[in-house]
């Protein structure tokens, strides 16, 4: 069955310092997204990204993040400078616009920042 | 701006069924959705509702009432592995992305 890969699963860095979380979604799909949860707490949505380029944000999508879909196949978060608020899980996720929408998530990257 | 609100924690026995409720304000409306979520993992599609009714799936139902704002996800026949945080998530407009709630942590116990 066909699924949504990212990586790194975990990766730690210090406060300050660029991360880019890579994910590959689901070849056929067309909407890609980029969510994130915090420990403990609910899943929120950052940035979709559709026919390259951003279609939607949330107020958390400020100015350090960017994505990028850089060939036919990995779609990218950047976060220039991190900082210790960054620290959550972030799951891309992709969807077809057709039926039901759904999103079908990737397994995670779990980002801490020190 | 849209609120989903759902209980935070319920506890059932296993072999029994439960009903997990979720209460949304969204200003259009385009589809309700169900995901369950096990500690450290993705969240994953359980079911979806655009239309007011129940709609069936093995183990799990999920109702919605549109003019009330209402779903709910029923789990019959509990298992020890459906023990998980449950996700009532809203799309609001076309092709939008999904608004998720704070989630529903279900422990089935013995």
């Amino acid at each position: 069955e066909p699924e949504v890969t990212q990586t790194p699963s975990h990766q730690v860095t210090q406060m300050g310092q660029e991360v880019i979380l890579r994910c590959v979604p689901i070849s056929n799909h067309l909407y890609f997204y980029w969510y994130r949860q915090i420990l403990g707490q609910k899943v929120e949505f950052l940035v979709s990204f559709y026919n390259n380029e951003i279609s939607e944000k949330s107020e958390i999508f400020d100015d350090q993040f960017s994505v990028e879909r850089p060939d036919g196949s990995n779609f990218t978060l950047k976060i220039r400078s991190t900082k210790l608020e960054d620290s959550a899980m972030y799951f891309c996720a992709s969807s077809v616009p057709a039926n039901t929408g759904e999103l079908f998530f990737g397994e995670g990257s779990r980002l801490t920042v020190l | 701006g849209q609120n989903i609100d759902q209980p935070t924690e319920m506890t059932a026995t296993e072999g029994a069924i439960v009903q997990i409720n979720c209460t949304y304000q969204t200003s259009g409306f385009n589809g309700l959705f169900w995901y369950q979520q096990h500690a450290g993992e993705a969240p994953t599609f359980l079911s979806y509702n655009v239309l007011d009714g129940l709609e069936e799936k093995g183990r799990f139902s999920s109702f919605l009432s549109r003019s009330k704002g209402y779903s709910y996800l029923l789990l019959k026949e509990l298992q020890m592995k459906d023990s998980a945080s449950y996700l009532c998530a809203v799309r609001d407009l076309g092709n939008t992305p999904l608004v998720f709630g704070k989630g529903t942590r279900l422990s089935v116990i013995a």
